[in-house]
């Protein structure tokens, strides 16, 4: 059974400070990952996509990846309130054929 | 460009009655998903088409789920009869190809159908 794992929070920072979100997978195949953000009432958006181990990063967004640890995790620097939402972390392998796995999401809660 | 859409975007049904969300994904993706989101949750898949294919469907309940993508483009997911635990966001999701093929696949929402089963 492949599993995503985050801590489902709510993760409470106040504005200006940096988020941390993490997120383990249990498939060692897993070569694609993604960060999604979503708002309550609306569906997921794609923010962040990371597919070689190390950092990726997007405007305010880091994206870090370690195969070894089976682990990534997505980094908000200056948090505005703007950025509380849940946040899904989502694996694939490279194979074509395997689904998109979602966790279960960390509500972030940024604090003005 | 147009995205994923969907609808209905609310329905509201008694236990043991049918119900069916419709979902037309953007233009030109090959790939299309339907997710199952109950509150609190991550989405789950229930069906993958390829085409109008299915590629996965492990996830579905066979017994009472039912989905199709007549011509490749258009899908339908039904569920009959519906159960109180079917009370859900449904999400349709598209992507152009195949995810974990090429690594610029990504994966596209509609908007979703809220689904109480009362």
């Amino acid at each position: 059974q492949k599993e995503v794992e985050q801590n489902s929070g709510p993760l409470s920072v106040p504005e200006g400070a940096i988020a941390s979100l993490n997120c383990t997978y249990s498939d060692r195949v897993s070569q694609s990952f993604f960060w999604y953000r979503q708002y309550s009432g609306k569906s997921p958006e794609l923010i962040m996509s990371i597919y070689s181990n190390g950092d990726k990063e997007d405007g305010r967004f880091t994206a870090q990846l370690n195969k070894a640890s089976q682990y990534v995790s997505l980094l908000i620097r200056d948090s505005q309130p703007s950025d509380s939402a849940t946040y899904l972390c989502a694996v694939t392998a490279f194979s074509g054929n395997t689904p998109l796995v979602f966790g279960k999401g960390t509500r972030l809660s940024v604090i003005a | 460009e147009a995205g994923v859409a969907q609808s209905p975007r609310y329905k509201i049904i008694e236990k043991r009655q049918s119900v069916a969300f419709w979902c037309n994904p953007i233009s030109g993706h090959a790939t299309l998903y339907w997710y199952q989101q109950i509150l609190g949750q991550g989405p789950k898949l229930l069906i993958q088409f390829q085409n109008n294919g299915v590629v996965d469907d492990s996830q579905l309940p066979k017994d009472r789920f039912s989905a199709e993508r007549l011509k490749g483009v258009d899908s339908t997911l039904k569920i009959q009869p519906a159960k109180l635990e079917d009370s859900a966001v449904y999400l349709c999701a598209s992507s152009s190809g195949l995810l974990g093929v090429a690594t610029n696949e990504k994966l596209f929402f509609g908007s979703g159908t809220q689904l109480s089963v009362l």
